[in-house]
């Protein structure tokens, strides 16, 4: 609704496997982030990035990689996927005010 | 470590009722508080809260901010059963990042 998709929307993979999940926002927001919602956790920063080629940790890192080589993109990869991973990862962007979150993408590591 | 606490976990009310949802925070930095309301996908924004004591107003949500306290209530009144979400209260300790509660659960019955 943001103006930020998510792909793909769903996905299941194996144990070891890389993946990379990707977000574009058609906002021109400076500030993009990756999330984790899992039961009993909430939502989990993961990484966010506030510019170009600029990105930092947040609270559950490990595992998790990310890159900003354009504005309107910022790509999360795990390295190598592991059961504790299986979560919905959303994606969120801002101006610096309010935070807007993408539709969310489902994964499932077996 | 930030944190935030919701309460209570979880509220079934009747249509037509009233309801507060609550908000504390320990930041070491607060910025701004936000409130979100979650149906079966991503969060959506509901209100950002700076100041204390001005109330945010839309419809029949309002939400207000107590910097004393350090804390926040988010009211419902004449509940209705598309009100059933779970509403979540993050804040911005002024870096740019939201932390999260975990939510109140909240169901309207008919």
């Amino acid at each position: 609704d943001a103006g930020i998709t998510q792909s793909p929307r769903h996905k299941v993979t194996e144990t070891g496997t890389p993946v990379t999940l990707r977000c574009h926002q058609t906002e021109n927001h400076r500030y993009m982030y990756w999330y984790r919602q899992d039961p009993g956790h909430g939502l989990r920063l993961i990484h966010y990035s506030y510019g170009v080629k600029d990105t930092d940790k947040g609270e559950v890192s490990d595992g998790y990689s990310v890159s900003r080589s354009k504005t309107e993109d910022f790509l999360l990869t795990l390295e190598s996927a592991t059961s504790s991973q299986t979560s919905v990862y959303f994606c969120a962007i801002s101006r610096g005010g309010p935070v807007f979150f993408g539709p969310g993408t489902r994964l499932t590591v077996l | 470590e930030d944190k935030v606490v919701q309460s209570p976990l979880s509220l079934v009310v009747h249509e037509g009722d009233t309801v507060t949802l609550n908000c504390s925070y320990e930041v070491t930095n607060f910025r701004s508080l936000l409130w979100y309301k979650q149906e079966k996908k991503a969060p959506t924004f509901l209100f950002m809260l700076t100041s204390s004591g001005i109330e945010k107003k839309s419809g029949r949500l309002s939400s207000i901010l107590d910097k004393k306290e350090l804390s926040s209530i988010l009211n419902i009144t004449a509940t209705q059963t598309g009100d059933s979400a779970i509403y979540l209260c993050a804040v911005d300790n002024a870096g740019n990042m939201l932390t999260f509660g975990g939510g109140t659960r909240l169901m309207v019955k008919p």
